[in-house]
């Protein structure tokens, strides 16, 4: 079936280090995959996005790596901020409108 | 600034209730969504809907039916509420995909979420 997936639900990384984030995904039809940041009581926000034709793009401190031999997205934060705790989630383009998601990584920020 | 307004932030429902929960979205989006989220098992979609009128399943629909009679409202009813629809519910919008090329064609905007307990 259909399924969206991540590896560790909570992720604690040093302030100032780099995070780095995982995701399994195992539709192989799918396109494109975009990455969400949901901070405490808010709904996700998109962070960055890669479709099927490319294996990485950057934006700004921000890295998402497509692995698509092995199914797997993977996003990179550089110099996590205290700003940047939150639930991360994958999400996958089925067809034209069907997106899917994975369960999401909680990101702690250690001081 | 686009917005995707959930009519309520926190309701709490008896068990066999009709609940409505309602979406409205200010950016002329063709797609809207319903999501329910829980710990442990992120975002689940109940429903999704292409176009006025038009709506699919999406992974887990029973319990729950939708309503798009206008383009910028997507409504999710539980006909008869239980407990474990217990949830945070989340509504997002976005363009048609089929809208090939256009930046941002598959991003979804959701709104801030409506927390239902039924007891």
């Amino acid at each position: 079936g259909e399924s969206v997936g991540l590896h560790l639900p909570t992720l604690s990384v040093q302030e100032g280090d780099n995070s780095i984030i995982n995701c399994a995904y195992s539709n192989s039809a799918s396109d494109y995959f975009i990455w969400y940041k949901q901070e405490s009581g808010k709904g996700p926000q998109f962070i960055i996005d890669i479709r099927s034709n490319m294996d990485k793009r950057q934006g700004q401190r921000v890295t998402v790596l497509l692995n698509k031999t092995v199914k797997h997205l993977s996003l990179q934060i550089a110099a996590t901020q205290p700003g940047d705790s939150a639930v991360y989630f994958c999400a996958e383009n089925i067809g034209d409108d069907k997106i899917i998601f994975g369960k999401g990584t909680r990101l702690h920020i250690l001081p | 600034d686009v917005k995707v307004t959930q009519s309520s932030r926190y309701l709490v429902k008896r068990t066999g209730e009709k609940v409505f929960l309602e979406c409205v979205q200010d950016m002329d989006h063709e797609n809207m969504f319903w999501y329910r989220q829980d710990p442990g098992l992120g975002l689940r979609l109940i429903y999704f809907s292409y176009d006025v009128k038009m709506k699919e399943k999406g992974d887990i629909p029973e319990g729950y039916s939708v309503s798009r009679e206008k383009k910028e409202r997507f409504s999710l009813i539980l006909e008869s509420a239980s407990t474990n629809q217990t949830s945070m519910y989340l509504c997002a919008s976005k363009t048609s995909g089929r809208l090939a090329g256009i930046p941002g064609a598959n991003v979804l905007t959701f709104g801030a979420g409506s927390r239902l307990t039924v007891l």
